[in-house]
Formats: C-alpha cells, sequence, structure tokens
C-alpha cells in the first residue's frame, strides 16, 4: 500500500521560505510524477508544481518564480521550496503521486495518492 | 488556466436521495475530468477519471458522465458516509485546475 508522509514547518513570517519533504513509502518511485497541492482554507485546491523520478518539473505559471520542487531518489522523497512567503499562501499543503497516462503521445497525470496535508500560516 | 466551475455550491439533501453536481470548463477538457471526495481534515479521495471511470474500491452508487465542458456527478442514493465535499478537476492541460466544491449537507 503506498503511504506518503510529509513534513516541515507549519508557521511562517512573511517573507520566509517555505520547505516541506514528503516521504513516499510503498510502491516504485519511478514511473509516477509527484506533484504539491495547496487548498486555502475554504477553496479547492491548487497545482503548485511536480516532478518525475528523473528531475525533471512542472510549475504552475502563477508560482513559478517563487517554487522549487526537488527529488531524492535514494530516500524515495521529493521536497517543495516556496520563497517570499505571504498571508496569501496560507493554506493546507498536500504532496501526492500522480499516476500517468498516455493518449496520442501526450502524458496526463491524475493525483491518486494523497499524503495527510500540513496546515502552512503566515502570520507575523 | 482552465477554470472548472460547479454547482451547485451547498447541497442540503437527505439519506436516499439522488444527488447531482455540475461541473462546466472553460474549455473544451475533452474526458479528462476527475470527481474527488474531500471529508473535513483529510486529504481528497479519488473517485472517478476519464469522467466516468470508477476507481477501484468506490461504491456503484457513484457515476459520472459528460464530455467537453458539461460533466455531473450523480449519487444514485445518498448514504450516510457520502456527506462530504466533491471537487472537480481537469487533467487535460497544466496546470490542473479543481472547482471550487460542492459541500452536500445533511437536510
Amino acid at each position: 500500500q503506498v503511504q506518503l508522509q510529509q513534513w516541515g514547518a507549519g508557521l511562517l513570517k512573511p517573507s520566509e521560505t517555505l520547505s516541506l519533504t514528503c516521504a513516499v513509502y510503498g510502491g516504485s518511485f519511478s514511473g509516477y510524477y509527484w506533484s504539491w497541492l495547496r487548498q486555502p482554507p475554504g477553496k479547492g485546491p491548487e497545482c503548485i508544481g511536480e516532478i518525475d523520478h528523473s528531475g525533471s518539473t512542472n510549475y504552475s505559471p502563477s508560482l513559478k518564480s517563487r517554487v522549487t520542487i526537488s527529488v531524492d531518489t535514494s530516500k524515495n522523497q521529493f521536497s517543495l521550496n516556496l520563497k517570499s512567503m505571504t498571508a496569501a499562501d496560507t493554506a493546507v499543503y498536500y504532496c501526492a503521486r500522480a499516476r500517468i497516462s498516455m493518449v496520442r503521445g501526450v502524458i496526463r497525470r491524475l493525483f491518486e495518492y494523497w499524503g495527510p496535508g500540513t496546515l502552512v500560516t503566515v502570520s507575523s | 488556466d482552465i477554470q472548472m466551475t460547479q454547482s451547485p455550491s451547498t447541497l442540503s439533501t437527505s439519506v436516499g436521495d439522488r444527488v447531482t453536481i455540475t461541473c462546466r470548463a472553460s474549455q473544451s477538457i475533452s474526458n479528462w475530468l476527475a470527481w474527488y471526495q474531500q471529508k473535513p481534515g483529510k486529504a481528497p479521495n479519488l473517485l472517478i477519471s476519464r469522467a466516468s471511470s470508477l476507481e477501484s474500491g468506490v461504491p456503484s452508487r457513484f457515476s459520472g458522465s459528460g464530455f467537453g465542458t458539461e460533466f455531473t456527478l450523480t449519487i444514485s442514493s445518498l448514504q450516510p458516509d457520502d456527506f462530504a465535499t466533491y471537487y472537480c478537476q481537469q487533467y487535460n492541460i497544466y496546470p490542473y485546475t479543481f472547482g471550487q466544491g460542492t459541500k452536500l449537507e445533511i437536510k
């Protein structure tokens, strides 16, 4: 059974950098995309970015200038750094495993396993 | 980004009711549409992929339909465990985007 465990600081001051790590237990690490999403209070989830086992990344254009996602395949872990945090970044942050569908050469990813979430609050 | 709009935002309903939730995409996404169920304090749980394909272990009272820009999630006979918030999500074009959610409340 696939399990994702995540950790990192939950309270930040404005301008600080968020750092979260997600560890994957069970299943293969290759052949999937590893994603970070967030969910502001009372809203739907939002994609932050993703990485595959080779280190290839995709980021949401709205966050691209502030986001770095990295992977450590030796530990089956991937990490999120989001710099210059503001109150607008307050949300529950999730890591997730996305399975791949390839149709006519286009790869699409579907979030099938999620971590438990980390509430991140940005406040002075 | 593709905008996903769900209706209604809240639905007051009773055990045994048939429930339909609608999701509209701002542009065609073919059938690259997923539905999730989320309970308070928990991560979303994938119910349906490719608009109508039920995930393993999901009860058959859940069904999905649609293509292009209009999609529906139907629960044929609502059970107590189904009171939750439901989200649609397009995964045709990255960044993948979610609707704002539909909360099922007990009438």
